[in-house]
């Protein structure tokens, strides 16, 4: 079974502070994403990677960026933290499309994240 | 432009079948997913159509026709269990790696 893994089911954290989640996937997938899911919005791309140190702004990238240094793991950054980034945050990983295009996204348990 | 509408809320009886709709526009639609999640926990794949047709597993069935930009979840003999959110998600040869959008998802409740 695929297994998406995320560092923290809830976090809080202040306004202002630079704050890491983190994401490992065992699959061996060349994509992984991370999304924020907020009521009546639905899921939202922030970031994606397609390859180790590649990276490409999704829909919302504002406010964020991402690391990845190893292919298992994927790294969202917030800067510095805002209320408005009070939210669900998904993690998720795929293989690279092509010959896997009916092959889903996988995602993480999410971390339900809150700045005070 | 790229858009995926799904109704909000749907209410069903356990032991009935529900019909939750999906409608898309893409510039280059290149296959669409169907996921269920429930509350607090992370959306898992259902099903996915890329021709069109009708595509059965077991109690879940979903159908695509893309002159219609049109796709629905087709849910059998309900169970209390299947009171989740079930989010649409297409995707576009328009966008990076074939990235997908995602609807806002259906929220539906069984109830007894």
């Amino acid at each position: 079974d695929v297994k998406v893994t995320q560092s923290s089911r809830y976090l809080v954290k202040r306004t202002g502070e630079k704050v890491f989640l983190e994401c490992v996937q065992d699959m061996d997938h060349e994509n992984m994403f991370w999304y924020r899911q907020d009521p009546g919005l639905g899921l939202r791309l922030i970031y994606f990677s397609y390859d180790v140190k590649m990276k490409e702004k999704g829909d919302i990238p504002e406010g964020y960026s991402v690391s990845r240094e190893k292919k298992e793991r994927f790294s969202l950054i917030l800067e510095s933290a805002s209320t408005n980034q009070t939210s669900m945050y998904l993690c998720a990983s795929s293989f690279r499309q092509g010959a896997h295009a009916g092959q889903p996204q996988h995602f993480g348990d999410g971390t339900r994240l809150s700045i005070l | 432009g790229q858009n995926i509408d799904q109704p909000t809320e749907m209410t069903a009886t356990e032991g009935a079948i529900v019909q939750i709709n999906c409608t898309y526009q893409t510039s280059g639609f290149n296959g669409l997913f169907w996921y269920q999640q429930h509350a607090g926990e992370a959306p898992t794949f259902l099903s996915y159509n890329v021709l069109d047709g009708l595509e059965e597993k077991g109690r879940f069935s979903s159908f695509l026709s893309r002159s219609k930009g049109y796709s629905y979840l087709l849910l059998k003999e309900l169970q209390m269990k299947d009171s989740a959110s079930y989010l649409c998600a297409v995707r576009d040869k328009g966008r990076s790696q074939g990235n997908l959008i995602f609807g806002k998802g259906t929220k539906l409740s069984v109830k007894p």
